[in-house]
């Protein structure tokens, strides 16, 4: 498919655990985001990589948290040590810095976590 | 700290009736100003962006309005269908858009 593709999109883990969460933005995307929706909130910015820039982490919560994109594609996104906190929605975004629609991100359909 | 935050929690319409959705924005700074629409299970999906030095834009059945001097944004959905039932989202941005700061949202039912 041509879109964001993220994965898993549903992930139970044990509080303590580690987990990984995937995306594939869509090719020929420079920028990559990933933001966190608590149930019923907004969309909290978590990291945003732009080509060979450095990613600016400013949103990443804490230390636990982790993200890289590798060859300026694919990123993971690693939270170690989960928290019941950590309980969210992940989504990922791409978006084309040179040409499309100012403003449009291209949203993933998410990675739910739940930490038990 | 800035923040962009939703008047309504939620907006329940008839099928057929105009639609309005607001936002409030506090970061003066923000150069552009997007909505995005989020249907249960998906991820948002952009439906329409205004730049700040604009004050309407109209899309498909969509208008934005753009209240510089209140800080204030509206989404207008025209002849509101129940295929636009969604969560609203609105977001703004530096010029740039390194980053978009997303409100909390407002929850559209149409009812047929």
């Amino acid at each position: 498919g041509a879109g964001v593709s993220q994965s898993p999109s549903n992930k139970v883990t044990e509080k303590g655990k580690d987990v990984e969460l995937r995306c594939d933005p869509i090719s020929g995307h420079t920028a990559l985001y990933w933001y966190r929706q608590s149930l019923g909130q907004g969309l909290e910015f978590l990291i945003y990589f732009q080509g060979n820039s450095a990613p600016d982490k400013s949103g990443l919560p804490s230390d636990r948290f982790s993200a890289e994109r590798t060859g300026g594609s694919v990123s993971t996104l690693t939270i170690q040590r989960t928290q019941q906190e950590d309980s969210a929605v992940y989504l990922c975004a791409s978006r084309p810095i040179a040409g499309g629609t100012t403003g449009e991100l291209f949203f993933g359909e998410g990675s739910r976590l739940t930490v038990l | 700290g800035e923040s962009v935050g939703l008047h309504l929690p939620t907006l329940s319409v008839q099928e057929g009736d105009n639609s309005i959705i607001n936002c409030a924005y506090s970061n003066s700074a923000s150069d552009y100003f997007i909505w995005y629409k989020q249907e249960s299970g998906k991820g948002p999906q952009f439906i329409i962006d205004i730049r700040s030095n604009m004050d309407k834009r109209q899309g498909q059945r969509v208008t934005v309005l753009l209240n510089k001097t209140v800080k204030h944004l509206s989404l207008q959905i025209a002849a509101t269908q129940p295929g636009d039932s969604a969560v609203y989202f609105c977001a703004e941005a530096a010029s740039g858009y390194s980053t978009l700061t997303f409100g909390k949202g407002t929850m559209l039912l149409v009812s047929p």
